[in-house]
């Protein structure tokens, strides 16, 4: 069993809809929780960054963390085009990183 | 602005051949990473770095080696290239301390036939 499960989609969703992505581990030891975004042939760069229970907020990303049922999701209002890329949850333990597989996301005008 | 940048994006290779993946970081972050990533398994750590000459085996070190003679700079060898090591290959960084951002480069592309 992997530590991070990611479903990897696709997901295709018409533009102002909102975006749900999830992802759950197995690993308690995971202290910190980000999500990231990767457009086609670029490298992955930081969206959300979280290390309690509970929602955060950034503009339209909403990233929600779970740690009882070790669940996190991340959230996309009112998407754009723009938001089309690979979603990819990542867990910190001890200075690294485990990823999920990523979602890729198609945001339709 | 932050930036870890990884000198060569897309590169073809021979099997057999040595290969040398080379990342330069600005950002005097202690910590470097080597994670290669394919499609349906997501990144997976190669090596991590947390001061210069020290290394540590990451989830899947076989047929790599890395070098940290500098602080700004992290090394990924292929010692001997196969076909099963074509994949994109990602350099990151951070700050020594647990839960510091980690950056990435923007990756390079590495096709061995």
């Amino acid at each position: 069993q992997k530590e991070v499960e990611q479903d990897p989609g696709p997901l295709s969703v018409p533009e102002g809809a909102i975006v749900s992505l999830n992802c759950t581990y197995s690993n308690s030891a995971f202290q910190y929780f980000m999500w990231y975004r990767q457009y086609s042939r670029k490298g992955p760069e930081l969206l959300m960054y979280t290390y309690s229970s509970g929602n955060k907020e950034d503009g339209r990303f909403t990233a929600q963390v779970d740690k009882s049922s070790k669940y996190i999701s991340l959230f996309i209002r009112d998407s754009q085009p723009s938001d089309s890329a690979t979603y990819l949850c990542a867990m910190v333990r001890d200075y690294k990183l485990s990823f999920g597989a990523g979602t890729t996301v198609t945001v339709r005008a | 602005d932050v930036k870890v940048t990884q000198s060569s994006r897309y590169l073809v290779k021979r099997t057999g051949e040595k290969v040398f993946l080379e990342c330069v970081q600005d950002m005097d972050h202690e910590n470097m990473f080597w994670y290669r990533q394919d499609p349906g398994l997501g990144l997976r750590l190669i090596y991590f770095s947390y001061d210069v000459k020290m290394k540590e085996k990451g989830d899947i070190p076989e047929g790599y080696s890395v070098s940290r003679e500098k602080k700004e700079r992290f090394s990924l060898i292929l010692e001997s290239a196969s076909t099963n090591q074509t994949s994109m290959y990602l350099c990151a960084s951070s700050l020594r301390t647990t839960g510091n951002t980690i950056y990435f480069g923007e990756g390079s592309w590495l096709t061995v036939v």
